[in-house]
Order: structure tokens, then sequence, then C-alpha cells
């Protein structure tokens, strides 16, 4: 069992639909971060949260740091949007990494 | 500022050689850490360098090693190349004054070097 759980692995979806991704980790941590990964291989880090809700543009993360989950939104997705999203956490002190969700918006 | 920079961008090495990659973080960034990705394996964090000495490892073997310079640049090597190195290596850089690489401070990727083992 992975210790940083994702899903949907994939998901498509239309443009202009709300999306959401999950992050689910197994202990204890003192931040989680997300990260965008477009074609090309280049990382991009869009949030790293501790607790609550963070906001920029049209993207929101949540966590909850009791049930040990995160989530992702993307509201009014775009095609440009389409990339893998990953969640990592710092365990045993080293940044591991979920297994990604790859994000199709069709125009 | 510039970005985070790694160089070469693409490298094809057959098995046995050795390969040295080279990275140079954000200016006034004194973390670099590195990771390697594979589509088997995922992002997988290889180990980070603060002030000039290895602060963390993850579990590789000997074969990759890695050391940072004054100016804080960064690079890793790998002996003996193995088909199963073929991989995407990324260096992040970071303040690194907030304690370990990912722990409470954002890190800032390089765009990556893609690693073709033959």
């Amino acid at each position: 069992k992975n210790e940083v759980e994702q899903s949907p692995q994939n998901l498509t979806a239309q443009e202009g639909e709300f999306i959401t991704i999950n992050c689910s980790y197994s202990v204890g941590i003192s931040a989680l971060h997300w990260l965008q990964q477009h074609p090309g291989g280049g990382i991009v880090s869009l949030f790293m949260l501790s607790s609550g809700k963070k906001k920029h543009g049209r993207l929101i993360a949540t966590i909850n740091i009791q049930e040990k989950h995160s989530s992702l939104h993307i509201t009014a997705s775009h095609p440009r949007d389409s990339a893998v999203y990953i969640c990592a956490v710092p365990l045993n002190e080293k940044l591991t990494f979920g297994t990604g969700t790859r994000l199709t918006i069709i125009p | 500022k510039a970005g985070v920079t790694q160089t070469p961008r693409y490298l094809i090495k057959t098995r046995g050689q050795q390969v040295t990659l080279s990275c140079s973080p954000i200016s006034g960034h004194r973390s670099v850490s590195w990771y390697q990705q594979t589509p088997g394996q995922g992002l997988q964090f290889l180990f980070e360098y603060f002030s000039e000495t290895q602060r963390n490892k993850g579990n590789f073997p000997g074969r990759f090693s890695g050391r940072q310079f004054s100016n804080s640049r960064s690079e890793m090597n790998v002996s003996t190349l193995e088909l199963g190195d073929s991989a995407l290596y990324l260096c992040a850089s970071s303040t690194g004054t907030s304690g370990r690489a990912g722990q409470l401070e954002t890190q800032y990727f390089g765009p990556g070097t893609r690693l073709l083992v033959l």
C-alpha cells in the first residue's frame, strides 16, 4: 500500500467543469504539497499547506489534518489545465509523492 | 530572479558508464534536492544538500552520489549505469531554513535532465 494515495489516476472532463483530485496519506505530517507537471516534465509547485484552505486563481486546495486527506479543486476548468497533478508529503523527513492524477480537459 | 537550471537537458549513455548532472539553484537558496522520476516508480527522493552537506538521503544504492559547492550549485553522479537508471532527474531548491526539504517550505523545480541508458 502506498503511503500517499491519489485518486482518480486519470480524469477526463469537458471545459468548464469543476474538478476534484484527492490525496490521502498515512501518518501525521507538517505540510502537504500540490504539484503540477506538464508534458515535457517541468514541475511547478501549486500549493503548500498545513491546515485549512488556500486559493490561487481558479485553484483551491484544502486539507483535513485529522482525516489525513487533502483535495485540489479546479473551477471553470480549461484545456491549459491538462497536466499531471501530484501531491507530496514529508514522511520520515523525506518528501514522498503520490502516483499522480492525469487530468485532460476537452474543449 | 532566474529559476532553477539543470544541465544537460538530455543525455544518452551506455550501461557501465558514469554520468554527472548539474543543478544551479535560485540565487539565495541553500538547499538543493534531487529526485528521480520513472514511469514505474514515479517520483522518488534521492538526496538533499544544504550548505555543502548532505542533510537527507533516500533509498538508493551507493552508485548514486552528490555534492554541493560553496555557491550552492549541486551535482549528482551515477556510476556504473544500469538500464533501470533511465529516468527524468529533477532538482529542486529552497532556502532550506525551515527544516528538511518539503517540510515547511515550497520547493522550486528545475526542468529536469532526461537520461537514457542503452
